[in-house]
Order: structure tokens, then sequence, then C-alpha cells
């Protein structure tokens, strides 16, 4: 069974601070990689997705991606209050090329 | 361009009920996926729809079915209604980008059974 593993938190950082988030997968054939981020009560929301190893950088956020260990994250700096959510990791199931298979989410929150 | 849109927001329905989501894709996008999310998890992959075909389906039951219009619009069913069926069902809109699928979801549709 296709897992995403990830920190159910809550990861707690000072406003201002760099906020870091991991996430692990078991399926070595995946070549996809989401970040999705929920607001409670709200629908995910695509914020970044990454395909080939090495850092993808979008305003203050940063996804890195490590394939041969099976391992991506998501760099958050200068964090602020409104970033305050649950981050979900998405990977694509290779079997399925459109279907995610998503973590249970981390819990962010940032403190002012 | 307008987002992906989901009919109705919320619904309650009784045990035994049946349920039809309504589910309209970003302008362009032919491929429409269909996620149940249960509070504290992440969403779990129900069905995938393109060019009006299935191309995937999660571990569901046969209760739940789905179709996909001319249009690109969707719809998912779910019969015989069980308690744990209460959760946020989500839909999402895709296209193809070198070899990957990016996803958007729309904003949900809440169901309760009592």
């Amino acid at each position: 069974q296709k897992e995403v593993e990830q920190n159910s938190g809550p990861l707690s950082v000072p406003e201002g601070a760099i906020a870091s988030l991991n996430c692990t997968y078991s399926d070595r054939g995946s070549q996809s990689f989401f970040w999705y981020r929920q607001y409670s009560g709200k629908s995910p929301e695509l914020i970044m997705f990454i395909y080939s190893n090495g850092d993808k950088e979008d305003g203050r956020f940063t996804a890195q991606l490590n394939k041969a260990s099976q391992y991506v994250s998501l760099l958050i700096r200068d964090s602020q209050p409104s970033d305050s959510a649950t981050y979900l990791c998405a990977v694509n199931d290779p079997e399925y090329g459109n279907k995610l298979v998503f973590g249970a989410g981390t819990i962010l929150r940032v403190k002012s | 361009d307008a987002g992906v849109t989901q009919s109705p927001t919320h619904l309650i329905k009784t045990r035994g009920q049946q349920v039809t989501l309504r589910c309209s894709p970003i302008s362009g996008h032919k491929s429409v996926s269909w996620y149940q999310q249960v509070l504290g998890q992440g969403p779990q992959f129900i069905f995938q729809y393109y060019e009006k075909e299935e191309r995937g389906r999660g571990n569901f039951p046969d209760r739940f079915s789905a179709r996909q219009f001319p249009n690109y619009s969707s719809e998912l069913n779910v019969n015989a209604l069980l308690l744990g069926d209460s959760a946020l069902y989500l839909c999402a809109s895709s296209f193809r980008v070198r070899g990957s699928y990016e996803q958007y979801f729309g904003p949900g549709t809440r169901l309760t059974v009592t």
C-alpha cells in the first residue's frame, strides 16, 4: 500500500521564522510531488509542486525533493500568522497518473 | 477564470438514503477526480474521469459511483448512506503538464449522515 507520512504536529514557530515541513513517501516510482495548504473548514489549495530533485522556490516557499531518500520538504520563510494552517503533502500514484496519495497533514501555527 | 465549482455546499442525509454531488471543472480541464476527506485525515482518492471515461478507482465500495458529462462536469453518487460516509467530498480539476497533473480542488461538499 502506497503511503505518505507526515508529522501531524502542531509545529509552532514565531512570526518571521522559517517553518520546515517534512514528508516521506513509500513508492519509488512516484514522479510528482505537491504541497497543499488547507485552512480549517476549507478545501486544500495547491501552493507548490516539484518534479525534479533539488529545490524549487516560489516567493516565500521552497520545495525540496530528494528521490533517493524518498523525502520532500516545504520551507516557509518569514512565516506569518496567516500561514497557520494544515499543510498536506501529496504524491502521485505511478499506476494512475492522476491519482494523488496524501499524507494526513502537518498543523502549522505561527505565533505573533 | 472561474475555479472548480461544487454543489451543494452542505448536505444532511439520513442513513440508507442516496446522495448526488456535482462538480464543474476549470474551463479547459478535461479531467475530474473525486476525493473523500474525513476529519483529521488527508483526502482519499475515490474516482478519476478523463474525457467521460473512468481512469481510476480507489478502495471504495460499489455504493460509490460517478460519471462525467460531455461538458466535463461530473457527478458523484453514493447509495445506501452509512454514518461513516460523513465527510468533506472534494472534486479536483486537472490538466496535464510535462507528464504530470496539477490538481486544483473545489470548495467541497460537506456531507453529514445522521
